[in-house]
């Protein structure tokens, strides 16, 4: 299958800092990405829709400017947690959809997940 | 809204059974359906993808969908401890959205 790789994997920083996360996909290329938020036993959050060459679209009650999202080529895409705190602590995960088999397929292909802790 | 229900479990079987995994959706126009198995602290993996009546087998695990009845079901045959995971079902609403809807997944136990 194809591969998404997401990076760092785990990260701790302080409060009120931020900390960037970005998502590439190595074999194929993604117009579009998916970012999803995982609280411990809980279902994917889906958060936002990542569109390369243009802005993003938020799911009702995620803020914009606190988690923003850069769609800058068709194979990366990065979010970026805005002046963190420890309730933004999560499991945060980037999907791809392949450009040209992925339209007829829906198949999304997910990175290995970056863990935040803000202390 | 558009659905995706699954029973949370956890389904719990003993090694080499066959565990049975099931999920309904809401969007009735809905024509592409998947599983996604995710280990504890990982992200989720593709395992199969569906977009027919009837049955989809890939090795030891058979997708089975069924629009009219609108549940779609994942059979694993000859579980393992390995399998043990939660599986999440996904479905591609229709309206051209392309943002698949998951559901919570079911939590599946193998024990030795």
């Amino acid at each position: 299958g194809a591969v998404v790789s997401q990076h760092p994997s785990r990260v701790i920083c302080k409060s009120g800092t931020s900390v960037k996360i970005e998502c590439r996909s190595l074999d194929f290329q993604a117009t579009t990405m998916f970012w999803y938020r995982q609280f411990p036993k809980q279902s994917l959050m889906l958060m936002a829709t990542s569109n390369e060459g243009s802005k993003a679209t938020y799911e009702q009650g995620v803020e914009k400017d606190k988690f923003l999202i850069n769609h800058a080529s068709l194979t990366l895409s990065t979010l970026t947690v805005t002046s963190a705190h420890p309730e933004d602590s999560s499991f945060y995960i980037c999907s791809a959809r392949d450009r040209v088999a992925g339209e007829a397929t829906g198949e999304l292909f997910f990175g290995e997940g970056s863990r935040l802790t803000v202390l | 809204q558009k659905e995706v229900e699954q029973n949370s479990g956890p389904l719990s079987v003993p090694e080499g059974a066959i565990a049975s995994l099931n999920c309904t959706y809401s969007d009735r126009g809905s024509q592409s359906f998947f599983w996604y198995r995710q280990y504890s602290g990982k992200s989720p993996e593709l395992i199969m993808s569906i977009y027919s009546n009837g049955d989809k087998e890939d090795g030891r695990f058979t997708a089975q969908l069924n629009k009219a009845s609108q549940y779609v079901s994942l059979l694993i045959r000859d579980s393992q401890p390995s399998d043990s995971a939660t599986y999440l079902c996904a479905v591609l609403p229709s309206g051209g959205s392309y943002i698949p809807t998951f559901g919570r997944g079911t939590s599946l136990i193998v024990h030795p």
